[in-house]
């Protein structure tokens, strides 16, 4: 079945520095990938659409130049999270969208903590 | 404003040594106190977390001790490994659970 991987699963990091999430599909491509946040007892909520070699799409509130998404192949996107502060702290969770169809796979998540 | 200091900056020892990382600092109005591992290009690892109420966690080879009233938390590695070689960073979260002080770090080295 269709797989999707995130590394790191989950990452502690000092206020300030920047954070880099990757999501991948293993065994088969995606052109779109997305990417949503959960703090805790909350839903998902979606942060962008992330397009192979174009520029993502963000939500309304989601600050493009903080949270910084890269598509670079069919298989691979990265967020980073730019000089995060412990409010950034919650999980991130990617999903990949299969070529020519409406399936999404979702990753397992990466849990931030900034401190 | 907090401060923290660790010392030594570095410390090199021969595997099977028992040895003691230290961490000082200023402002006793504390919240926790944490001690992290971190290995070149990597995240941080948490390894003990001592509450504000407490004087000592336990993990396996590793203790840490937190005196309040003297500004002093110590990391107590027992019988080192090679595999423990990295740098070590205590991190103190003030009494409000705000933004943590962290120290510059003890960067150890076990050799076989």
């Amino acid at each position: 079945g269709a797989v999707v991987s995130q590394h790191p699963s989950r990452v502690i990091c000092k206020s300030g520095t920047s954070v880099k999430i990757e999501c991948r599909s293993l065994d088969f491509q995606a052109t779109t990938m997305f990417w949503y946040r959960q703090f805790p007892k909350q839903s998902l909520m979606l942060m962008a659409t992330s397009n192979e070699g174009s520029k993502a799409t963000y939500e309304q509130g989601v600050e493009k130049d903080k949270f910084l998404i890269n598509h670079a192949s069919l298989t691979l996107s990265t967020l980073t999270v730019t000089s995060a502060h412990p409010e950034d702290s919650s999980f991130y969770i990617c999903s990949a969208r299969v070529v020519g169809t409406e399936t999404q796979y979702f990753g397992p998540g990466t849990r931030l903590l900034v401190l | 404003k907090q401060e923290v200091t660790q010392i030594p900056a570095a410390l090199s020892v021969p595997e099977g040594e028992n040895l003691v990382l230290n961490c000082s600092f200023t402002d006793s109005a504390i919240y926790n106190l944490q001690w992290f591992r971190q290995d070149p290009g990597k995240g941080l690892t948490s390894l003990l977390l001592i509450q504000s109420s407490q004087r000592e966690q336990t993990s396996g080879r590793l203790n840490a001790s937190l005196d309040k009233s003297s500004g002093r938390s110590t990391l107590y590695i027992a019988a080192s490994q090679p595999g423990d070689s990295a740098t070590y960073l205590c991190a103190v979260k003030p009494w409000d659970a705000g933004k943590s002080t962290f120290g510059d770090g003890t960067t150890l080295t076990v050799k076989p």
